[in-house]
């Protein structure tokens, strides 16, 4: 029974270009969650989807970032233009509908801009 | 909004009970959690207490649950090496939100 899985693992990108981060949930999953990581700090929440829906982007900056979670296929968490701030570990984590208390995370994607 | 705090860092000998401290604001919170990050990995849920519960055991891990002062905290007992990581405490009101960490070393 596969965890939560995300990739790739590690991506570097120079200023200016997209990062594109994918998560795919525990199977029987279809609810996740994106979190942002900064480098000694705990996680922060970004964004909260269900499938073909947006529930809570309160977390998410108002500029560049954008996530979906399609009907197929996995999330994906998007941000134009990457910026130096940008680098940190993102992590996903899912939960089932009637168990949306807890939480499975995946290994996250550290995102290195350089 | 919810502020959850943690001390930054325990060190504890080998053997002996670890215990890591949260306190946190929001009172209408239901679920609190523990959850332990390894360098370099993702994070692993350790254990969750329902808000309605003060105590819960399971194997080595105990969480303790103050409502009335907002305190949460986790008690590792016969603390192994393999302990030694960054465990964060988290709090669920409509989302999860998340304290700065504590990183615990265990010496041998």
């Amino acid at each position: 029974n596969a965890g939560v899985m995300q990739n790739p693992r590690h991506l570097v990108r120079r200023r200016g270009q997209e990062a594109r981060l994918r998560c795919s949930p525990m199977k029987g999953h279809s609810h996740v969650y994106w979190y942002r990581q900064l480098p000694e700090e705990g996680l922060k929440f970004m964004v909260y989807l269900q499938k073909e829906n947006i529930i809570d982007e309160s977390g998410m900056p108002k500029e560049r970032f954008s996530a979906e979670f399609p009907k197929e296929g996995p999330s994906i968490l998007r941000i134009q233009q990457v910026v130096r701030g940008d680098s940190a570990a993102y992590f996903c984590a899912s939960s089932s509908p009637g168990n949306t208390y807890e939480q499975y995370f995946g290994p996250g994607t550290r995102l290195t801009v350089t | 909004g919810e502020d959850v705090e943690q001390s930054l860092f325990l060190s504890v000998r080998e053997g002996d009970s670890s215990v890591i401290n949260c306190t946190y604001t929001d009172s209408s919170s239901t679920y609190l959690y523990w959850y332990k990050q390894e360098p370099g990995a993702g994070l692993q849920l350790l254990t969750y207490i329902f808000s309605n519960m003060d105590m819960k055991q399971d194997q080595r891990l105990t969480v303790l649950l103050n409502k009335k002062d907002k305190h949460l905290s986790l008690r590792i007992a016969d603390t192994q090496t393999g302990d030694s990581a960054i465990y964060f405490c988290a709090v669920a009101g409509n989302k999860l939100t998340f304290g700065g960490g504590t990183r615990v070393l265990v010496k041998p």
